[in-house]
C-alpha cells in the first residue's frame, strides 16, 4: 500500500454535518489524489495536490474541499455532507521515483444518513 | 476529455480457463495504461501496466496488449485461479501518473 494510511476507515454521519477525511503517506511524494468509488462509476477524481498548498479540482469536486499543509498529509473535507456523498473514498499517491503509476490507500467508507 | 469504457462488467470463468477484459479509450494522446485489481474491502492494487510505445507486456500469468490505432487495450489472465476473483479496473492517462481516467470495472469470478 506504499505507506499510505487513511483515517477514519469507516464513518457514519448525518446530513448537513462537516466531515474531514485524512490521508497520510510516509514517503514524502509530491502528488496525492482523492477519489470516490461508486458502483458502476469506477474511481472518479475529486481533487489532487502537486505539493504543499498546491491543489486542483478533479472531475467531481463540487461539495468538497482539500488542504495540504504538510507533504505527508492530504485532507478531504465535506463542508456539509449530503446523502449523495455516501461512498468509498480512496487516497492515492504517485511514486516520485517511478513517476508513472498511482498507489492507493485502503479506503474510507463514508455513510451519510 | 478522456473517456474509458470497459467490458464485460461481469465475467465468470472456470478455474484453469483464460479471462480477457477489454478497455477502449477516446483520447489518442493517452500514453499510459495501468490495470488494477481490487479485492473486497481493499484499495486497488496495480497488477500490470503498459506504455504507448509497447504493444504487449507479460508478467507470469498476466499480459496486457495495446492497439493504439484502434484505441483499445486488453488484460489477459491465463490459468485462472480462485484467488484471481476480484474487481479489475483499467485506466488511461495522457501524462503517465498524473491524471488517470478509470473504466467502470469488471467483476471476475473464478469458479472452482
Amino acid at each position: 500500500d506504499a505507506g499510505i494510511t487513511q483515517s477514519p476507515r469507516h464513518k457514519v454521519t448525518e446530513t448537513g454535518t462537516p466531515v474531514t477525511l485524512r490521508c497520510h503517506q510516509t514517503e514524502n511524494h509530491r502528488y496525492m489524489y482523492w477519489y470516490r468509488q461508486d458502483p458502476g462509476h469506477g474511481l472518479r477524481l475529486i481533487h489532487y495536490s502537486y505539493g504543499v498548498k498546491d491543489t486542483d479540482k478533479g472531475e467531481v469536486s463540487d461539495g468538497y474541499s482539500v488542504s495540504r499543509s504538510k507533504t505527508e498529509d492530504f485532507l478531504l473535507t465535506l463542508e456539509s455532507a449530503t446523502s449523495s456523498q455516501t461512498s468509498v473514498y480512496f487516497c492515492a499517491i504517485v511514486n516520485d521515483l517511478a513517476a508513472d503509476t498511482q498507489y492507493f490507500g485502503p479506503g474510507t467508507r463514508l455513510t451519510v444518513l | 476529455g478522456e473517456n474509458v469504457e470497459q467490458h464485460p462488467s461481469t465475467l465468470s470463468v472456470q478455474e484453469g480457463d483464460s479471462a480477457v477484459i477489454k478497455c477502449t479509450y477516446s483520447d489518442s494522446a493517452s500514453n499510459y495504461f495501468p490495470w488494477y485489481k481490487q479485492e473486497l474491502g481493499k484499495g486497488p492494487q496495480l497488477i500490470i501496466d503498459i506504455r504507448s510505445n509497447v504493444g504487449e507486456k507479460k508478467d507470469q500469468r498476466i499480459a496486457v496488449t495495446l492497439n493504439k490505432t484502434a484505441k483499445h487495450f486488453s488484460l489477459h489472465i491465463t490459468e485462472t485461479q480462485p484467488e484471481d476473483s476480484a474487481v479489475y479496473f483499467c485506466a488511461a492517462s495522457i501524462d503517465y501518473g498524473q491524471n488517470f481516467v478509470f473504466g467502470p470495472g469488471t467483476r471476475l469470478s473464478v469458479l472452482p
